[in-house]
């Protein structure tokens, strides 16, 4: 079955460390995002890749950093800067950038030690 | 810029009623879209639907129904007859034009909790 895979589903962080987030997909959409999801606050766009090679920051990609080597694939680095990075994170992706409707993974749960 | 709100923040609701999610955005672009998705335990959100702003026709999908209304900015999501597996979180979110294209804004997502 298509779809996207996100691991692990759970990650802690210890203080001055950077994780890295998976997120793969095998839907060959060109466009991918990630987004952070904290409790009552909906989702906000972290970073975002448009084909290979490529890609944008989002509302709030300071302390994260990102890659785009390959089309399946786009993980996610919190860094030490992210000074507060506990949350809810969610990769997502869509055929191209547009309007299109999003398929999401199943998220990662990003905790700090 | 924009915005969407859901005032709701939490909704709980006894089997068999009818239980309407509110959402108004906010956009100065004249194309835009709108999307509802679905966030159940598991986490993934799954898309409900979506919009564009040229098409204020209601729609109907078994037992969920939307309403649009650009004169208000407000895009209702209405399910009839509720289910316990309702029970998620919902969100509303715009997609708009221009340098926005692509990029999803979200609401803050309305807890439905659907009792037995």
């Amino acid at each position: 079955d298509g779809g996207i895979t996100q691991s692990p589903k759970y990650l802690f962080r210890k203080e001055g460390q950077n994780v890295t987030l998976s997120c793969e997909q095998n839907l060959n959409h060109d466009a991918m995002y990630w987004y952070r999801q904290d409790p009552g606050q909906g989702l906000r766009l972290i970073y975002y890749s448009q084909i290979v090679n490529d890609f944008q920051k989002g509302d709030i990609a300071e302390g994260y950093s990102v890659s785009r080597e390959k089309k399946e694939s786009f993980p996610l680095t919190v860094t030490s800067a992210q000074k507060n990075p506990t949350a809810f994170y969610l990769c997502a992706s869509s055929i191209q950038l547009t309007n299109e409707k999003l398929f999401f993974g199943s998220g990662t749960q990003l905790s700090v030690l | 810029a924009q915005k969407v709100t859901q005032a709701q923040t939490e909704i709980s609701v006894v089997e068999k009623e009818d239980v309407t999610l509110d959402c108004v955005y906010e956009t100065r672009d004249t194309t835009y879209y709108l999307f509802w998705y679905k966030q159940p335990p598991s986490g993934e959100l799954v898309f409900l639907i979506r919009r564009n702003s040229f098409d204020e026709q209601n729609e109907i999908s078994g037992r969920y129904s939307w309403n649009f209304q650009k004169s208000t900015s407000s895009f209702n999501f209405t399910i009839t007859a509720s289910q316990v597996v309702d029970s998620a979180v919902y969100f509303c979110a715009l997609n708009a034009g221009g340098t926005s294209y692509g990029k999803l804004t979200f609401g803050q997502g309305t807890i439905l909790t659907v009792h037995p």
